[in-house]
C-alpha cells in the first residue's frame, strides 16, 4: 500500500540550531501533506497543511517563521525547525492524503522524535 | 470548526474483556470518521473508517465502530480484547470538505494478561 517515509526517526540538536525533517511519499504523488505535533500522552495537533508548489497553510498559533515547510515536489515535504529551543522538543508526524477519492483516507509517517538540549 | 472528544483517557482491562471507547464529535454537517491505533514505538495505523452507508463499520483485528448521528458519536468496540491490543487509540473527524483530520485526545488502553 501507499507509504509515507519520514526521516530522521530521532534527532538531538543543540539549542539555537535548525533541524530538517523529511517526509516522502513512496509509490504515489502527494499534492497535500500535513504536519502534526504530538506531546507526550497527548493527541496529534495539526501544525500546517503543506501544498505542493505553494505556501503552506498554518494553523492558528503556529509560528510560520519557526516551522518552515517546503513542498517542492509531489513526493517530498520538509519541515525545518529553526532556532530550536527545548520547548520545541516533541514528536513530529507527517501525513499525506492517499490518491483518489476522499474515501481513500490518509497515511502517516513513523514520526520524528526531536530533542533539543 | 469541528472537534473530537474522547472521554476515556486511560482504560485498563483484563484479557477477554469487552471494550468500548467513546468518541464524540462536534460538527453539524456531513462527517467522515476514523479510528487510528498507535502501538508503542510505531506509527499511526488505520483501524476503520466511516464515510457513508451502514453505520456499523467493521475494521481490522476484530474492531468495529458504530456511527450514531443523533448522538454525534462514533464509539469503538471489541468483544474480547487481547494483550496485544495495548496501545493508544485516536478518534478523528474530517468534515465539511476540509482536507485535514482533527484528532481526539487519545485513549491509552492497557490490557493485563
Amino acid at each position: 500500500g501507499a507509504v509515507v517515509s519520514q526521516h530522521p526517526s530521532r534527532v538531538i540538536c543543540k539549542s539555537g540550531t535548525s533541524v530538517k525533517i523529511e517526509c516522502r511519499s513512496l509509490d504515489f504523488q502527494a499534492t497535500t501533506m500535513f504536519w502534526y505535533r504530538q506531546f507526550p500522552k497527548q493527541s496529534l495537533m495539526l501544525m500546517a497543511t503543506s501544498n505542493e508548489g505553494s505556501k503552506a497553510t498554518y494553523e492558528q498559533g503556529v509560528e510560520k517563521d519557526k516551522f518552515l515547510i517546503n513542498h517542492a515536489s509531489l513526493t517530498l515535504s520538509t519541515l525545518t525547525v529553526t532556532s530550536a529551543h527545548p520547548e520545541d522538543s516533541s514528536f513530529y508526524i507527517c501525513s499525506a492524503r492517499l490518491p483518489g477519492l476522499i474515501t481513500a483516507g490518509y497515511t502517516f509517517g513513523s514520526g520524528t522524535r526531536l530533542t533539543v538540549v | 470548526a469541528q472537534s473530537v472528544s474522547q472521554h476515556n483517557h486511560h482504560v485498563i482491562l483484563s484479557e477477554a474483556a469487552s471494550l468500548e471507547l467513546g468518541c464524540n464529535y462536534s460538527y453539524g454537517g456531513t462527517v467522515n470518521l476514523f479510528w487510528y491505533v498507535q502501538y508503542p514505538g510505531q506509527h499511526l495505523q488505520l483501524l476503520l473508517k466511516y464515510f457513508s452507508g451502514d453505520p456499523l463499520v467493521k475494521g481490522i483485528k476484530g474492531f468495529e465502530a458504530e456511527f450514531i448521528k443523533s448522538k454525534f458519536s462514533f464509539n469503538l468496540r471489541k468483544p474480547s480484547v487481547q494483550w496485544s491490543d495495548t496501545a493508544e487509540y485516536f478518534c478523528a473527524v474530517l468534515g465539511g470538505g476540509a482536507q485535514k483530520l482533527v484528532f481526539g485526545q487519545g485513549t491509552r488502553l492497557t490490557i493485563n494478561p
